[in-house]
């Protein structure tokens, strides 16, 4: 099993350009959920989906959207990006309950 | 207060030595507590997960919960250079479909 596969793990973006990180999980998980992690501050929920059809605000939604697009895939869109989105995305899934949850690889996205 | 508190650190040990690290959380109805271990450049993965009060062992590893206290550890016996990482903190609010997590301790094991 992949697990929770991001692409692209890489990618440079110009002020102002739009992009779609990509997030698909093989384990038949209900929830998915957005992170990123900048130095000093920890994982700070973006936007999650707690089940298939839903989707909620995290800590930082502000320029950022999502769509689920069925129980495997979970897409992060920026729509203009900025400076400040400049980080490391993670894509994690989980069974919805108090189970733990499993990351992807990462994504480090750099915004100049 | 924050939601999931962790000392940033570095947390020094020796290799051999027994690591302790810890995490308090504020919400008293919190109910599931995880320990992920993250290297550098890499993605956070599970080490322990804690349900209950009192400790919980795997290998060389002690998850330890105090929800009186609201407070979890993380032993980490016969430190080995391999372990040195950040290790976060986790935490699952109750009625919450979130883990709310900390900002990490860094260790680093000195052979």
């Amino acid at each position: 099993n992949a697990g929770v596969t991001q692409t692209p793990k890489f990618q440079v973006l110009k002020t102002g350009q739009s992009m779609t990180l990509q997030c698909a999980q093989d384990m038949n998980h209900n929830s998915m959920y957005w992170y990123r992690q900048d130095p000093g501050m920890g994982l700070r929920l973006i936007y999650y989906s707690a089940s298939e059809g839903t989707t909620d605000k995290g800590e930082v939604p502000n320029g950022y959207n999502v769509s689920r697009l069925n129980k495997r895939e979970f897409s992060l869109r920026l729509e203009s990006a900025a400076p400040s989105q400049t980080s490391v995305y993670f894509c994690a899934s989980r069974v919805l309950g108090n189970t733990e949850a499993f990351f992807g690889q990462g994504t480090r996205l750099t915004v100049v | 207060q924050k939601e999931v508190e962790q000392n940033s650190g570095p947390l020094s040990v020796p290799e051999g030595a027994i690591a302790s690290l810890n995490c308090t959380y504020s919400d008293r109805g919190s109910q599931s507590f995880f320990w992920y271990r993250q290297y550098s450049g890499k993605s956070p993965e599970l080490i322990m997960s804690i349900y209950s009060n009192g400790d919980k062992e795997d290998g060389r590893f002690t998850a330890q919960l105090n929800k009186a206290s609201q407070y979890v550890s993380l032993l980490i016996r016969d430190s080995q250079p391999s372990d040195s990482a950040t290790y976060l903190c986790a935490v699952n609010k109750s009625g919450y479909s979130t883990l709310t997590f900390g900002k990490g301790t860094m260790l680093l094991v000195s052979p």
